[in-house]
C-alpha cells in the first residue's frame, strides 16, 4: 500500500533556531517528492520538488533531502523565522498512471516562538 | 503565487440545501483536483478531471459532483448538504511539463472551510 509518514506529528521551537522534519514513503514507483508548507486556513504551497536522482534541493532557508534507497526524505529549516508557523507536508508522485497521483502525508505543525 | 481562485473562503449553510464551491484558474491548466482536508488530516483526493468534458472520481468516496464545460473552471456541486459534508476543499491545477520536464506539479487555491449546521 502507498503510504507517506511524516514526523514528528507536532513540534515547536525558538525564533532563530533549526529544525528538521521526517517524511518516509512506500510508494512505488516513485516519480517526484514535493515538500508544501500551508498556512492555517490557506491551500499548501510548494517548497522544493525533487527527483530520483536529486539527494538535496534548497530554497532560501529550506534544505530537502532525499534518500531514494531507503525511501526517506526530511525538511532542514534553518534560523526559523515566526512566519515560519505552519503545517509542511510531503507528499509523494508516482508514475505509474497519467495523473501522476500524488500521496500526502499528514503533516507537520511547526509552532515557532518569539 | 499561483493564479488560483476559489469562492466563496467560508460557508456556513444549513442541512438540505444546495451549494456550488467555485475554482477557477488562468494558467491554462489541463489537469484540475478537488481535494477534501479535515484538520491534522492528510489531503484526499475526490474529483479530478483531465480536461474539458472529463470527469473522474477520486479515491474518496464524496456525495458531491463536479462539472468541467471550460479549461479555467471546476466547480463542484453538494446537491444537499449535510454535517458530514463539513470539511475544507481544496482545488488545484497542475501543469505537465517544466522546461520539457514532466512534473505534474500541483498548484493550490486557497481553499473553501464549509460548515453544515
Amino acid at each position: 500500500k502507498n503510504q507517506v509518514e511524516q514526523s514528528p506529528q507536532s513540534l515547536i521551537i525558538l525564533e532563530g533556531k533549526n529544525c528538521t522534519l521526517q517524511c518516509n514513503y512506500t510508494v512505488s514507483p516513485f516519480s517526484n517528492l514535493r515538500w508544501y508548507k500551508q498556512d492555517t486556513g490557506r491551500g499548501p504551497v510548494s517548497l522544493t520538488i525533487m527527483t530520483f536522482s536529486e539527494n538535496t534541493k534548497s530554497n532560501g532557508r529550506y534544505t530537502a533531502t532525499l534518500d531514494a534507497d531507503t525511501k526517506q526524505s526530511s525538511l532542514h529549516i534553518t534560523a526559523s523565522q515566526l512566519s515560519d508557523s505552519a503545517s509542511y507536508i510531503c507528499v509523494v508522485s508516482d508514475r505509474g498512471s497519467t495523473l501522476g497521483r500524488l500521496y500526502f502525508g499528514r503533516g507537520t505543525q511547526l509552532t515557532v516562538w518569539p | 503565487e499561483a493564479d488560483i481562485y476559489q469562492t466563496p473562503r467560508y460557508l456556513v449553510i444549513g442541512t438540505g440545501k444546495k451549494i456550488t464551491l467555485e475554482c477557477s484558474q488562468t494558467m491554462g491548466h489541463d489537469k484540475m483536483y478537488w481535494y477534501q482536508q479535515d484538520p491534522g488530516m492528510e489531503l484526499h483526493l475526490i474529483h479530478y478531471s483531465y480536461g474539458v468534458n472529463s470527469t473522474e472520481k477520486g479515491d474518496l468516496s464524496s456525495e458531491s459532483t463536479v462539472s468541467r464545460i471550460r479549461t479555467e473552471h471546476f466547480p463542484l456541486t453538494l446537491e444537499s448538504a449535510r454535517p458530514s459534508h463539513t470539511s475544507q476543499y481544496l482545488c488545484a491545477s497542475s501543469e505537465n511539463k517544466v522546461g520539457g520536464k514532466r512534473t505534474n506539479e500541483q498548484f493550490f487555491g486557497p481553499g473553501t472551510r464549509l460548515t453544515v449546521l
